[in-house]
């Protein structure tokens, strides 16, 4: 049972304009949530999280949004860049538990931003 | 600081063969997970190591194991390889609890013939 869901495989944009990722995710216990980038023959770089007390965070081109009624979240790149071009996973974990002990993450979206 | 470091980073074995995967987690982290990752799959989580005790695993058989040493060092094991074990396998490592922000290393990529 697939916990965390990124429904497109992979996305394209031209250069300058917006990215959306997309995640959806089934475990109500989740309350942390986080993204990461990985370029190929590297592992996953930490990008930006958020708290399910929030329902936004920004990072200077990256903003994340969470929807916890509707049990989403987005990752927003606004201007995208040819640099930005990478496999982006969603994961999430639930923190208050204390007793799971992992990140659960989702297959990943291959982002491809063309000049 | 450095980053978590893997080692080898690259192996090819045959099927029945055993391995063993070395993982040194950033300076002062506690935590360490072990994933794997295939075409399509995302990351699969192994298991989780703190203090040398495993505190979570992930569904996989029992050919795959682990340990963790007192200096948070921590190694895994394919025994009896099989031709859908070859993935690249990545550590991560966190202060205390994984469920706070993981860092990465570069990962073990592993070919099984």
């Amino acid at each position: 049972d697939q916990q965390v869901k990124q429904n497109s495989p992979s996305l394209s944009v031209q250069e300058g304009r917006i990215s959306i990722l997309n995640c959806d995710y089934t475990n109500s216990m989740f309350d942390y949530f986080l993204w990461y980038k990985k370029y190929p023959a590297e592992g996953p770089t930490f990008l930006i999280s958020i708290s399910s007390i929030k329902d936004k965070n920004e990072d200077g081109r990256f903003t994340v949004f969470l929807n916890k009624s509707a049990k989403h979240l987005s990752l927003h790149i606004v201007p995208s860049q040819p640099g930005d071009s990478a496999v982006y996973f969603c994961a999430a974990s639930d923190q208050e538990g204390g007793s799971n002990y992992k990140l659960t993450f989702g297959k990943g979206t291959l982002l491809t931003v063309n000049p | 600081k450095a980053g978590v470091t893997q080692t080898p980073r690259y192996l090819i074995k045959t099927r029945g063969q055993q391995v063993t995967l070395s993982c040194s987690p950033i300076s002062g982290h506690r935590s360490v997970s072990w994933y794997q990752q295939t075409p399509g799959q995302g990351l699969q989580f192994l298991f989780e190591y703190f203090s040398e005790t495993q505190r979570n695993k992930g569904n996989f058989p029992g050919r795959f194991s682990g340990r963790q040493f007192s200096n948070s060092r921590s190694e895994m094991n394919v025994s009896t390889l099989e031709l859908g074990d070859s993935a690249l396998y990545l550590c991560a490592s966190s202060l205390v609890n994984p469920q706070e922000t993981q860092y990465f290393g570069p990962g073990t990529r592993l070919l099984v013939l």
